[in-house]
């Protein structure tokens, strides 16, 4: 299975402040998504992300998110103003296809 | 829209023990279906699919059979060892939106002692 790559691996930060959580991609990969697990909940999505434009997005994916993969570098999730509940687990996905789905190991975001 | 319903765990048991870990879903079109497993500590992994009815996804000695007729996706493994410990997730994803997203249960903590 493809070793996906996610950093940071723990991000704390205070409440309004914005944050950027980074995945590297694999060479043959097209497909990118993002997911969140809020602790002891379901993995939720976010939003995916295909030749450089987000395919779908989630109710969760509000103004305050945005994704981008610029030149083909490593594909990001920017929260702009965080807030407590943004606080989880967000995992990176990516793929060849759009059949398969890799996670990567996640980043734990803590906002205070 | 699409769900996807798992057992309550934690499901406890002893090694060498046999394990079904019950996941039925609800879709309106015809999903692919998986199993993801999340050892402590670490990212989701890929640990089986079915990409249609009747076809039966297997790895490490687990494996699911693929069941239109009952919508479902049990996970079942014949002799669990104590490095199954983890909350294993199933998970469906709708060719209806080009496999856009997936969809995930609750996930189920198994628990296996020595």
């Amino acid at each position: 299975e493809p070793e996906v790559t996610q950093t940071p691996s723990h991000q704390v930060t205070q409440m309004g402040q914005e944050v950027i959580l980074r995945c590297v991609p694999i060479s043959n990969h097209l497909y990118f998504y993002w997911y969140r697990q809020i602790l002891g909940q379901k993995v939720e999505f976010l939003v995916s992300f295909y030749n450089n434009e987000i395919s779908e997005k989630s109710e969760i994916f509000d103004d305050q998110f945005s994704v981008e993969r610029p030149d083909g570098s490593n594909f990001t999730l920017k929260i702009r103003s965080t807030k407590l509940e943004d606080s989880a687990m967000y995992f990176c996905a990516q793929g060849a296809a759009r059949e398969t789905q890799y996670f990567g190991p996640g980043t734990r975001l803590l906002v205070l | 829209g699409d769900s996807v319903t798992q057992m309550e765990g934690p499901v406890t048991l002893s090694e060498e023990a046999f394990l079904t870990i019950n996941c039925t879903y609800t879709a309106t079109g015809y999903p692919s279906l998986f199993w993801y497993v999340q050892y402590p500590g670490e990212g989701l992994q890929l640990l089986l699919k079915a990409t249609k009815a009747d076809d039966k996804g297997s790895n490490k000695g687990f494996e699911a059979t693929y069941r239109k007729e009952t919508t479902s996706f049990h996970l079942e493994k014949g002799s669990v060892q104590v490095s199954d410990s983890a909350v294993y997730f199933c998970a469906l994803s709708d060719k209806r939106t080009g496999f856009q997203k997936l969809v995930f249960g609750t996930g189920t903590r198994l628990l296996v002692s020595p």
